[in-house]
């Protein structure tokens, strides 16, 4: 019963550095979610892909990319780490349905120094 | 636009008082969907409860209650007696029909004293 997993769970980056986030789900959900939880200001939508192939910007995508390559995996990139990008990373996935809802990784946090 | 407002930041109360957490909404459209998560110190987020813009009637669960007014655009969740464990962090979040984002409000702090 795997569900959301996200890889890694912690990583400090050096500021101008790059790396990618790993989400993985195991229920094949065509949705797929990253938002960023920052005190104060809940989660916030970075990125989503609706379906294999398809991504789709979010509220805050601005230093962010990201891939669905395969319908179970969603990578999100941060090409040139700032500090202004240290934070708790969420992915999540959920069905189709508008009346469904997601199911989340455990988060992965981020420190950019 | 959709917006979700959980205007309380933080709530700390005693065990066994009884404590409502405070949702707020904001679409145009008539069809959506509202959902509540628990944020428990671990950190991973929990779903508890999700409901559609046609479905007004109050739903409870043990000592969780949610109270739905479409005419307030509400969505208020309350614990009843509440414990310690129920210390964490709670999201209100809102989905449109034709959308694919599902929207949080900032989050309630919810702090049980024993």
């Amino acid at each position: 019963n795997a569900g959301v997993t996200q890889t890694p769970k912690f990583r400090v980056l050096k500021t101008g550095q790059s790396m990618t986030l790993l989400c993985a789900q195991d229920m094949n959900h065509e949705y797929m979610y990253w938002y960023r939880q920052d005190p104060g200001m809940g989660l916030r939508l970075i990125h989503y892909s609706v379906g294999e192939g398809t991504t789709a910007k979010g509220e805050v995508p601005d230093g962010y990319n990201v891939s669905r390559l395969k319908k179970q995996n969603f990578l999100l990139g941060l090409e040139s780490a700032a500090p202004s990008q240290t934070s708790v990373y969420f992915c999540a996935s959920s069905y189709s349905g508008q009346n469904t809802e997601a199911f989340f990784g455990q988060g992965t946090r981020l420190t950019v120094v | 636009a959709q917006k979700v407002t959980q205007a309380q930041t933080e709530i700390s109360v005693v065990e066994k008082e009884d404590v409502t957490l405070d949702c707020v909404y904001e679409t145009r459209d008539t069809t959506y969907y509202l959902f509540w998560y628990k944020q428990p110190p671990s950190g991973e987020l929990v779903f508890l409860i999700r409901r559609n813009s046609f479905d007004e009637q109050n739903e409870i669960s043990g000592r969780y209650s949610w109270n739905f007014q479409k005419s307030t655009s509400s969505f208020n969740f309350t614990i009843t007696a509440s414990q310690v464990v129920d210390s964490a962090v709670y999201f209100c979040a809102l989905r449109m029909e034709y959308g694919n984002k599902l929207v949080f409000g900032a989050g309630t702090i919810l702090r049980v004293k024993s």
